[in-house]
């Protein structure tokens, strides 16, 4: 068990609706990433977050937003949701600073489905 | 931004030889070059990893190569098994860490018994 946790594992919903994502980021790390991967093609970079602060942004619109939270842990929030939503989110989890300088432990991932 | 572009799409080989797949990045200033292996609904998975000063990397069965001057990178598996069979992602980042990484679009290797 890699010590990153993602819930829910599946999600449906509809369009126009939001919906959260969950990441528990493995222990001693202070940085979560999310992707998004798109059936069939390589994850695309949403965002980071640092300490609780955002730390860079990929191409993604301002209706994707997050939060982390003192422990660390992280939602991924995406309002008005459209068909071309639909891909599995990826939470990496890392850290930045210090001798404990990681690379990228990715969670399994929430399967999300717009119909 | 940076731009990863991964060849080829497809690649099927006999179980015992060798697979060899390839990467370029656009952004000189990339230092850290990181595979994963994706196998079906799965997490991506660290295979191997490589760091701008490092020519050559070697894990048992497992190589990566970097030409930091041509930016291109590559993935080589030997003697090939049946769980070889995997999604491969090679990806870019400038640095090792919390940076984030640009990934390839994709290698399915089909390991033929």
């Amino acid at each position: 068990e890699t010590g990153v946790t993602q819930s829910p594992t599946h999600l449906i919903k509809t369009r126009g609706q939001q919906v959260t994502l969950r990441c528990s980021s493995q222990s001693g790390h202070n940085t979560v990433s999310w992707y998004q991967q798109a059936l069939g093609q390589g994850p695309q970079f949403i965002f980071q977050y640092y300490r609780e602060e955002e730390n860079g942004r990929g191409n993604f619109p301002p209706r994707f937003s997050g939060l982390q939270f003192p422990n660390y842990s992280s939602e991924l929030n995406v309002n008005a949701l459209e068909l071309d939503d639909s891909a599995l989110y990826l939470c990496a989890s890392s850290t930045g600073s210090g001798l404990g300088l990681s690379g990228y432990t990715f969670g399994s991932g929430t399967r999300l489905t717009v119909v | 931004g940076e731009n990863v572009e991964q060849h080829p799409s497809t690649l099927s080989v006999q179980e015992g030889d060798s697979a060899v797949i390839k990467c370029t990045y656009s952004d000189s200033a990339s230092n850290y070059f990181p595979w994963y292996k994706q196998e079906l609904g799965k997490r991506p998975q660290l295979i191997i990893d490589i760091r701008s000063n490092v020519g050559e990397k070697k894990d048992q069965r497992i190589a990566v190569t970097l030409n930091k001057t041509a930016k291109h990178f590559s993935l080589h598996i030997t003697e090939t098994q049946p769980e070889d069979s995997a999604v491969y992602f090679c990806a870019a980042s400038k640095r090792f860490g919390n940076e984030k990484l640009t990934f390839g679009t994709g290698t399915r290797l089909t390991i033929i018994p």
